[in-house]
């Protein structure tokens, strides 16, 4: 079945360091591939998305790049500042409209 | 007009009560949804409407009832609930040709 892989957290990381959130997919055909963002206290929003292949998701500086010959979908930023701590979700949407979220990542940026 | 909004907020609620959660969005988008969301873990899926019609139902208790009674407005109905069923309770919906959903704040639901 449809499944989505994302790294353990917590990630704790310095303000204006690199940052990265491995994301890795198993599923049947070409499903278009998200990450959401959880502010604490509050619902998901959308951070971006990519779909098909060799697509490019990108917004507020975030990245993620659709690479299915590793049926991956990291999250990239080049500096990430105190305000990008929250929880990030990898996820896929199914031909039977549901879409299957990640375990979520826990990214805390200290000052 | 890009939200999807959700009422109430909060919602503290006994075991013995009937309550609903309620969830409106004007973005003509046909299918809604309906997820839970327990702390540290991700949202998941107990309902989908497509079309005003129910098209999923992820197995869920029956003390949960889902209506959608028109194109903009998705409704939870609560009945008899436990304590486990504390959560966050968080409403989306997509258009039927886009994949993205849009969710709501959610409604954070304690049960005593």
């Amino acid at each position: 079945g449809n499944s989505v892989t994302q790294m353990e957290g917590p990630v704790t990381l310095s303000e204006e360091a690199f940052l990265t959130i491995n994301c890795t997919y198993t599923a049947t055909g070409y499903p278009s591939l998200f990450w959401y963002v959880q502010y604490p206290g509050e619902g998901l929003q959308l951070l971006l998305k990519a779909t098909k292949a060799d697509d490019k998701g990108s917004n507020k500086g975030f990245e993620a790049t659709y690479r299915k010959e590793t049926t991956s979908f990291h999250l990239e930023k080049g500096s990430v500042q105190v305000s990008d701590s929250a929880v990030y979700f990898c996820a896929l949407y199914s031909s039977a409209s549901k879409i299957i979220f990640g375990s979520g990542t826990r990214l805390s940026i200290r000052p | 007009d890009t939200e999807v909004t959700q009422t109430p907020k909060h919602l503290v609620m006994g075991m013995t009560n009937k309550k609903s959660l309620k969830c409106e969005q004007h973005m003509g988008h046909r299918a809604m949804y309906w997820y839970k969301q327990k702390a540290k873990k991700p949202p998941e899926l107990m309902f989908v409407y497509s079309y005003e019609k129910l098209s999923i139902n992820e197995s869920v208790p029956s003390r949960f009832s889902p209506e959608c009674p028109n194109s903009s407005l998705l409704n939870l109905h609560l009945h008899a609930l436990q304590p486990e069923d504390s959560a966050l309770y968080l409403c989306a919906s997509s258009h039927p040709l886009n994949t993205e959903a849009f969710f709501g704040q959610g409604t954070r639901l304690t049960v005593v």
